[in-house]
């Protein structure tokens, strides 16, 4: 079993839509979670982390971490066709290496 | 926006050749690291620095090598490519392991 698991997609949804991306982990140990977002032939950029459990907002993206269940999603409200990426979950205990998930492929289509 | 470079953006070249992939950044961090990435697959740590005179191997096996003896300044290097050495190679740095900057990748291509 992966550490971290991502569904890869394709998720397509109409301009608009709230989008919901999830991974699953085993590690309990992991204590942060960050989700990157990775445009077509460009580096990953880090959107937002979390620290433990909890919600964190920042404008239209929100990302909750579900500790008991193992569990992160990070949600979009009110998508754009700009928002179409690649989106990876990433975790780490602290000051270790950051395990990625494979990353969903998202489209939002105008 | 991060300040973060890689050279070559894009690299073809044949089986048995050296090559060193460039990677510079203006940030001031410490850490820097070096991914690999295929497509639909997860980034792979294959390694990573602290500091100037630091570097430790990630998670994935490579026969790559790197350096740091700058700290603005992480090459990687192959001393004999090989097609199972074709994929994309990310760069990236920080001043704590969870918020790394990256730069744009280097699509390496061994026939």
């Amino acid at each position: 079993q992966k550490e971290v698991e991502q569904d890869p997609g394709p998720l397509s949804v109409p301009e608009g839509a709230i989008v919901s991306l999830n991974c699953t982990y085993s590690n309990s140990a992991f204590q942060y979670f960050m989700w990157y977002r990775q445009y077509s032939r460009k580096g990953p950029e880090l959107l937002m982390y979390t620290y433990s459990s909890g919600n964190k907002e920042d404008g239209r993206f929100t990302a909750q971490v579900d500790k008991s269940s193992k569990y992160i999603s990070l949600f979009i409200r009110d998508s754009q066709p700009s928002d179409s990426a690649t989106y990876l979950c990433a975790m780490s205990e602290g000051n270790t290496p950051l395990v990625f998930g494979k990353g969903t492929r998202l489209s939002v289509i105008a | 926006e991060a300040d973060i470079y890689q050279t070559p953006r894009y690299l073809v070249i044949g089986t048995g050749k050296k090559i060193t992939l460039e990677c510079s950044q203006t940030m001031g961090h410490d850490k820097m690291y070096w991914y690999q990435q295929d497509p639909g697959m997860e980034l792979h740590l294959i390694h990573y620095s602290y500091g100037v005179n630091s570097t430790e191997k990630g998670d994935l096996s490579s026969e790559s090598t790197v350096s740091r003896i700058r700290t603005e300044h992480f090459p990687l290097t192959l001393e004999s490519a090989r097609p199972s050495h074709t994929s994309q190679y990310l760069c990236a740095s920080s001043d704590v392991w969870v918020e790394q900057f990256f730069g744009p990748g280097t699509r390496l291509t061994v026939l």
